[in-house]
């Protein structure tokens, strides 16, 4: 089974503060997605990465993929409140596993 | 509607009932999954539909679960003789799969079980 680990589990910081989250596994990831989950809804995909050692940035965060494509991280520069929520990363096999998640609160 | 729709959003019921949760996917789209959610918890594969193959069921519990997917659309999770851990909330999805894994998955908001 390709297991995923996120880490940190709990991250609470204030508005304005950079953080880091991290993805990975002792597999081989083909692709692996970040999903973000806000309370009551359902995850909404921010990424897609494909290709060892890509990275894509979207506004004010950036992911990268690890050479090996077994890892994969998440930064947020100058976080704000509404990027509270539970950070999930995914990778494909016969099916979508998810990670546990980070549960990152900004708070103001 | 335009995304995926979920129901009931939230249902109560009592050990040892059974529950039926619904999921209807997005128009068009061929995979259809189910995961739980447990409270603060990330999320656990249940059981995945790809258009007319036979469902991966790799992820279910046990034998009281249990789903289908009638005419390549909307699909219904069952949760026979419910007990109190089997409270979570449901999330389904659906995706248009892309070669390498690299199709979205589009969740509804879930549906919430609170088993008493």
């Amino acid at each position: 089974t390709q297991l995923l680990e996120q880490s940190p589990q709990f991250l609470s910081i204030q508005e304005g503060e950079n953080l880091t989250v991290y993805c990975n596994s002792s597999s081989v990831f083909s692709s692996l997605q970040w999903y973000r989950q806000e309370p009551g809804e359902g995850p909404v995909l921010l990424v897609t990465v494909v290709t060892g050692g890509e990275v894509k940035k979207l506004k004010r965060l950036t992911f990268q993929f690890g050479d090996a494509r077994k890892d994969s991280s998440l930064h947020i520069t100058a976080a704000q409140p509404g990027d509270t929520g539970l950070y999930l990363c995914a990778r494909y096999g016969q099916n979508f596993v998810f990670g546990p998640g980070t549960r990152l609160s900004v708070l103001p | 509607g335009a995304g995926v729709s979920q129901s009931p959003s939230n249902k109560v019921t009592e050990k040892g009932k059974d529950v039926e949760l619904r999921c209807d996917p997005i128009s068009g789209h061929t995979a259809l999954y189910w995961y739980r959610q447990s409270l603060g918890q990330g999320l656990e594969f249940l059981i995945y539909f790809q258009g007319n193959s036979a469902p991966d069921k790799s992820g279910l519990p046990s034998d009281r679960f249990s789903a289908e997917r009638t005419g390549g659309s909307v699909s219904t999770l069952t949760i026979q003789r419910t007990q109190q851990e089997d409270s979570a909330v449901y999330l389904c999805a659906s995706s248009t799969p892309l070669a390498g894994g690299t199709g979205e998955l589009f969740f509804g908001e879930g549906s919430r079980l609170t088993v008493l």
